[in-house]
């Protein structure tokens, strides 16, 4: 089973819709967890922490399930700007406090 | 512009070749990463550097030598590269207080590197 792991998509979604992409993880020991964003040939950009309680950043929200070892991210009122990998990342897998092991991405493309 | 500068953006070498990847952070964070990047498969961690020292060494061939001599340098040193190192290599860094808190990284553009 892979540490972390995630649908690749690609997912194609008409601009103005809500899209919502899941993760999960196989080391319940892990301690944290983010949402990062990568562009086309760019580098991976932190989008978002996701907390035990939930939480929201604009039209971003996160949530983490611990009981069932996943994480989600919902995506409302989705933007051209929007399209890119969204990849999911979990912290604390027994080897040290910063090693963050990475899912291989969701692609995400708005359709105008 | 995150802060985190590599160098090249792109490389083209030989299996016979010698080469070094440089990463530079202006960020004033203590801890450095190397990830290798390949196409359909999730960022790899290579190398961590926390406080100049090396912290982690997840099974790189030693094809790959890392040098850290300072918080805001780290290099890569490439020799006798086979072609499926091809990739790209992602330089990244974070802050590290001594409690280990468990922040966010932040990446460096990243150097596309092929071996021919």
């Amino acid at each position: 089973r892979k540490e972390v792991e995630q649908d690749p998509g690609p997912f194609n979604v008409p601009e103005g819709a809500t899209v919502a992409f899941n993760c999960t993880y196989s080391n319940s020991a892990s301690q944290s967890f983010f949402w990062y964003r990568q562009d086309c040939r760019k580098e991976p950009k932190l989008l978002m922490s996701v907390y035990s309680s939930g939480n929201e950043d604009g039209r971003f929200t996160a949530q983490l399930n611990r009981a069932s070892q996943y994480i989600s991210l919902l995506i409302r009122d989705s933007k051209l700007s929007d399209s890119a990998t969204y990849l999911c990342v979990v912290n604390g897998l027994g080897f040290g406090n910063e090693k963050l092991t990475f899912g291989t991405g969701t692609r995400l493309t708005i359709i105008p | 512009e995150t802060g985190v500068t590599q160098t090249p953006r792109h490389l083209v070498m030989g299996m016979t070749n010698k080469k070094s990847l440089k990463c530079e952070q202006h960020l004033g964070h203590n801890a450095m990463y190397w990830y290798k990047q390949s196409a359909k498969k999730p960022l790899e961690l290579m190398f961590v550097y926390n406080f100049k020292e090396q912290t982690e060494n997840n099974s790189v061939p030693s094809r790959f030598s890392p040098e850290c001599p300072n918080s805001s340098h780290l290099f890569l040193h490439l020799h006798t590269l086979q072609p499926e190192d091809s990739a790209l290599y992602l330089c990244a860094s974070s802050h590290l207080p001594r409690g280990g808190f468990r922040g966010e990284q932040y990446f460096g553009p990243g150097t596309r590197l092929t071996v021919t």
